[in-house]
């Protein structure tokens, strides 16, 4: 039983296209994120999402849009993707804010 | 600003003890974490401490917290080559309106020796 699950776990594009990433958690949390992961493996939060309302919203370009249909899923569209856009997208959630965070296995973005 | 620091790689030899050191910056937090990323996989939750607590030993794992200095330590026992991976270090700083925000160190890459 996968708890915090994306799809899809590759993702190979060209510059200029637009894709979505989604993700789903069958955890009953109900904060749920996305991280960025670039290819010197730091880390960094993009997005938070409580009970389907944006609460953290960092420093990203417009192009990424965040979408959260319910409290269960999260799902991460970008626009006119760019080369730096590769890295691994992650996944997570947890019961509350302050609380352990579950990831995902990641999605592999590359863009050629 | 929040800066969680770590050293980058670690090498020891199967069976012996591994320590990984890590220094955060912000007193807020109310839980500290420990994750493992083995390659090509994602980010797996290891252990994590309370702010209030100073150790917590799980099996093989045992995590120090020196609150006073900031200072979070993993020590993994008899470390085995599947031990081998990146092991990041988290702080979760208070954020404003109620949030907290998972602030990851750069990871320690820890090679076992067979």
């Amino acid at each position: 039983d996968t708890a915090v699950s994306q799809t899809p776990k590759y993702l190979v594009t060209q510059m200029g296209n637009d894709k979505s990433i989604k993700c789903e958690q069958n955890l009953g949390h109900d904060t749920m994120y996305w991280y960025k992961q670039d290819s010197k493996k730091f880390l960094k939060i993009m997005f938070s999402y409580n009970n389907k309302e944006l609460i953290i919203n960092e420093t990203v370009p417009n192009r990424f849009s965040p979408k959260s249909p319910d409290k269960a899923h999260l799902n991460l569209h970008i626009n006119s993707l760019e080369l730096g856009d590769s890295a691994v997208y992650f996944c997570a959630s947890s019961l509350g804010s302050n609380q352990p965070q579950h990831f995902g296995d990641g999605t592999r973005l590359s863009i050629l | 600003g929040e800066d969680v620091e770590q050293s980058l790689f670690l090498s020891v030899r199967e069976g012996d003890s591994s320590v990984i050191n890590c220094t955060y910056t912000d007193s807020s937090s109310t839980y500290l974490y420990w994750y493992k990323q083995e390659p090509g996989a994602g980010l797996q939750l290891l252990t994590y401490i309370f702010s209030n607590m100073d150790m917590k030993q799980d099996q093989r794992l045992t995590v120090l917290l020196n609150k006073k200095d900031k200072h979070l330590s993993l020590r993994i026992a008899d470390t085995q080559t599947g031990d081998s991976a990146i092991y990041f270090c988290a702080e979760t700083p208070y954020s404003g309106a109620g949030s907290y925000q998972l602030t990851f160190g750069k990871g320690t890459k820890l090679s076992v020796i067979p």
